[in-house]
């Protein structure tokens, strides 16, 4: 069945370091690939996505490569700052739903 | 535009009581959702809707009931609440099938069951 591994946190970093989230799955067939972002007390929101091999999603400076040689999709950004402080899911979508990571906890410190 | 609401936003139980949890979209979605949130765990999917009067069961349906009679509409529904279903309940919805579309989140609803 389908699945997803993400890279255990909790991850604390400095304001302007660089984040790098690791996410690699399982799957049967082409899934889409997504990342969700949770901040505190609030629901998941879609923060990218890609839908084929080799595909980069991007957004709010954020960027995931779909590799489908490595089974990967991770998480990069080059500069984080405070309000990126929350909790991140890799994601995989199949027919019917979704199947995520267990989520990683960042902590951006000024 | 709303997007997703779910109420209430808190709510303790005693071991044994029933509840609904309520969840209404106003994005005309078909397709909607139904998950817990566990500490370290993911979210487990509990059950879905494909359209209104079409569901069926997630990952983790045991203990838990839905309805579908409207599109805006899917209550989620405990029975014999037991200190297991302790967690925070999502409900989503999406305009197609999840190997394609966004899931939209509604805010959530923290249950206790003591």
């Amino acid at each position: 069945g389908n699945s997803v591994t993400q890279m255990e946190g909790p991850v604390t970093l400095s304001e302007e370091a660089f984040l790098t989230i690791n996410c690699t799955y399982t799957a049967t067939g082409y899934p889409s690939l997504f990342w969700y972002v949770q901040y505190p007390g609030e629901g998941l929101q879609l923060l990218l996505k890609a839908t084929k091999a080799d595909d980069k999603g991007s957004n709010k400076g954020f960027e995931a490569t779909y590799r489908k040689e490595t089974t990967s999709f991770h998480l990069e950004k080059g500069s984080v700052q405070v309000s990126d402080s929350a909790v991140y899911f890799c994601a995989l979508g199949g027919d019917y739903k979704l199947s995520f990571g267990a989520g990683t906890t960042v902590t951006v410190r000024a | 535009n709303a997007g997703v609401t779910q109420t209430p936003k808190f709510r303790i139980l005693k071991i044994g009581q029933s509840m609904t949890l309520q969840c209404t979209q106003d994005m005309n979605h078909n397709y909607m959702y139904w998950y817990r949130q566990d500490p370290g765990m993911g979210l487990k999917l509990i059950y879905y809707s494909v359209g209104a009067g079409i569901t069926d069961k997630g990952e983790v349906p045991n203990g838990y009931n839905v309805s579908r009679s409207t599109t805006e509409d899917f209550p989620l529904r405990l029975e014999l609440a037991a200190p297991s279903q302790t967690s925070v309940y999502f409900c989503a919805s999406s305009p197609g099938t999840s190997g394609r579309s966004e899931q939209f989140f509604g805010p959530g609803t923290r249950l206790t069951v003591l």
